[in-house]
């Protein structure tokens, strides 16, 4: 049982380019979310989702795109990447308590 | 719109002490609070909870007290143990609706 997962750690990207941060759960869980931590601001959420084949967007969610084919996996797509996306970007499973986070993914826009 | 506040960024105590951390809301459909831990480079792991029909928990060295009619909850650790260095999010919950609304955090530095 490995909880959640994310790939890849760190990634550094070029203003413009686009890329796809993965995310992956084995606890069956219906809802998933990705959430964005930059300094001061604490976790925001950006894209989040009840269940394969539903998603809806959270507080930030300009500049990503998601899809849930899947009960397990919950790619958050960068279309065009810019500086103010530089942050580290955590996916969330939510069981019947509470959330299970992953390790994070940080990714630095240059 | 901040709904969960942190005010505090930071707070130093020393081990063995009692660490009182706070977060207040705004939003009175929040029916379902919670404690967050994160250490650097990590996710954030669950810590405690509470539901608004309480108004106090208990989990080991962590309690949680909620006072709705101040729209306040406040994270108690005693005693502090180094080891619980860490930020700390509070985070609140509505109706099931599952979006968890996180405070900013307060950076706990426990001093040996």
């Amino acid at each position: 049982n490995a909880g959640v997962t994310q790939t890849p750690k760190f990634q550094v990207l070029k203003t413009g380019q686009s890329m796809t941060l993965q995310c992956a759960q084995d606890m069956n869980h219906e809802y998933m979310s990705w959430y964005r931590q930059d300094p001061g601001m604490g976790l925001r959420l950006i894209h989040y989702s009840v269940g394969a084949g539903i998603t809806d967007q959270g507080e930030v969610p300009n500049g990503y795109n998601v899809s849930r084919s899947t009960t397990e996996d919950f790619p958050l797509r960068l279309l065009s990447a810019a500086p103010s996306q530089t942050s580290v970007y955590f996916c969330a499973s939510r069981g019947p308590d509470t959330q299970y986070f992953g390790p994070g993914t940080r990714l630095t826009v240059l | 719109d901040q709904q969960v506040k942190q005010n505090s960024p930071s707070l130093s105590v020393q081990e063995g002490r009692i660490s009182i951390l706070n977060c207040d809301y705004t939003n009175s459909m929040f029916d379902y609070f919670l404690w967050y831990k994160k250490y650097p480079a990590e996710g954030p792991t669950f810590l405690i909870s509470i539901s608004s029909i309480k108004d106090k928990n208990e989990d080991g060295r962590f309690t949680v007290f909620l006072n709705k009619s101040a729209k306040h909850l406040s994270l108690h650790i005693v005693p502090s143990q180094p080891g619980d260095s860490a930020v700390y999010f509070c985070a609140a919950d509505k109706g099931g609706s599952e979006k968890l609304v996180f405070g900013k955090g307060t950076k706990l530095t426990v001093n040996p």
